[in-house]
């Protein structure tokens, strides 16, 4: 494997069930990123982990819970779910650093729907 | 805060013609990078195109070109002899260089609302 890959490419759950999404790196990164793409709007950025310590999280509702292992590895554990949370959530990486390009890698995405 | 907007939803062109995105941006930073990134359907997004603030002249990518006009905050992406495999959405997108609140360095990035681009044959 190569880049950055996501499971499951597709996910459908009830508002009552509990999942997980899996972001792994393969390019030796330190800083692993959530994104949420909704349609006709801007990716929101979710949490951000730099050197696996979660730096950023932007207001977002407690029934998203991201976890981060190691720099290889993000997961978002997924709980009691509103229709509207359905999108598709973008994990990405980079090379942490200041005064660098820092560009971020994207994995394919995982499309969730929430009936 | 900073902002990136683009104007266009959606846009169309033909085979072997060019076509010009738009994006417009708000920040009161001097350093940072504005970036084109293309998202294929069900692929994944890809970088197409950076400029660094500092840099007068504009970035080349191949086909794609940008027109960086710093004191308009404008960050066009010009795409010449159209191909099929162009056909994606396009986001523009701005870092700040420096460091982030907290001192932390990584790489956070303010995305437009997308631009989709369809290429006819």
């Amino acid at each position: 494997e190569t880049g950055v890959t996501q499971t499951p490419r597709h996910l459908v759950m009830g508002m009552t069930n509990k999942k997980s999404l899996k972001c792994e790196q393969h390019l030796g990164h330190n800083a692993m990123y959530w994104y949420k793409q909704s349609a006709k709007k801007p990716l929101e950025l979710m949490f951000v982990y730099s050197l696996e310590e979660r730096v950023e999280n932007n207001s977002v509702p407690s029934r998203f819970s991201p976890e981060c292992p190691n720099s290889s590895h993000l997961f978002l554990h997924l709980h009691t779910l509103q229709p509207e949370d359905s999108a598709l959530y973008l994990c990405a990486s980079s090379q942490d650093g200041f005064l660098t390009y820092n560009e971020q890698f994207f994995g394919p995405g995982t499309r969730l729907t929430v009936l | 805060a900073q902002t990136v907007t683009q104007s266009q939803p959606e846009m169309s062109v033909q085979e072997a013609e060019t076509v010009t995105l738009s994006c417009t941006y708000d920040t009161s930073e001097s350093d940072y990078y504005l970036f084109w990134y293309k998202q294929p359907p069900s692929r994944q997004m890809i970088l197409v195109i950076r400029q660094e603030a500092y840099k007068q002249q504009n970035a080349t990518e191949n086909r794609f070109s940008v027109n960086f006009q710093k004191a308009a905050k404008s960050f066009s992406l010009k795409i010449s002899d159209s191909q099929l495999g162009d056909a994606a959405m396009y986001f523009c997108a701005y870092r700040f260089l420096g460091a982030n609140a907290g001192g932390t360095s990584y790489g956070k990035l303010t995305f437009g609302q997308g631009t989709i681009l369809t290429v006819h044959p």
